[in-house]
């Protein structure tokens, strides 16, 4: 079974400095798909980035980057220069493997969220 | 391009009624997952439908139900209310990319159960 571990409930950073955010999973499958979603309190589940664990290269889009370290099983989400709408919950979620059954398979197990407070 | 819409946005029910929810995904994406959020149990996994086949189930009992349509609209059903069925359930997306899997989510039904 996977799991998806996110060990901060709760994090706090100044606008504009950095800060990680950390996840751990945990998965028998060689191929499977990592992602980092934001969740505003609107509700909505914005994607933020994604990464393959084939990839070679970690993951960047704009001002999110993972810090992906396969080995140690780690998906860490980097937000660089914060800015005070990055307040929200954000989750780590991995993706199975859909391997060879001719279909993708979107059944995404998530963490528990950690909750990021962006000060002025 | 219009996003995943779900509706109703918001909705309260009473112990034992059954509810519908409607999800219409991005036009184009084919497949539609639905999850359940509780602040208990975090974000879990329904099912998910593409072309009108449900491919994937999550581990709730018989009351949650779905189903697809041809226009790949998707809706929910969950039978005989319990108090624990409150939650935000949110419907997802996607392409069926192999690539990047990447699912747009709605804003989400928030159930109350009363």
């Amino acid at each position: 079974a996977q799991k998806i571990t996110q060990t901060q409930p709760g994090m706090f950073v100044q606008e504009k400095e950095a800060v990680t955010l950390d996840c751990t999973y945990d998965t028998s499958d060689q191929s499977y798909g990592l992602f980092w979603y934001k969740q505003p309190s609107s509700g909505e589940m914005i994607f933020l980035i994604y990464q393959g664990s084939y990839d070679e290269q970690n993951a960047t889009e704009g001002r999110y980057s993972l810090n992906f370290q396969k080995a140690r099983k780690s998906a860490n989400l980097v937000i660089s220069a914060s800015q005070l709408g990055d307040s929200a919950m954000y989750f780590c979620a991995m993706r199975e493997d859909p391997g060879n059954s001719g279909g993708s398979n979107y059944k995404l197990t998530f963490g528990k969220g950690t909750l990021l407070t962006v000060n002025p | 391009k219009a996003g995943v819409t779900q509706t109703p946005r918001y909705l309260i029910k009473t112990r034992g009624q059954q509810v519908t929810l409607s999800c219409s995904p991005i036009s184009g994406h084919r497949s539609v997952s639905w999850y359940q959020q509780t602040p208990g149990q975090g974000l879990q996994f329904l099912f998910e439908y593409f072309s009108e086949t449900q491919r994937n189930k999550g581990n709730f009992p018989g009351r949650f139900s779905g189903r697809q349509f041809s226009n790949s609209r998707s809706e929910m059903n969950v039978s005989t209310l319990e108090l624990g069925d409150s939650a935000l359930y949110l419907c997802a997306s996607s392409l069926n990319s192999p690539n990047t899997g990447e699912l747009f989510f709605g804003e989400g039904s928030r159930l109350t159960v009363l």
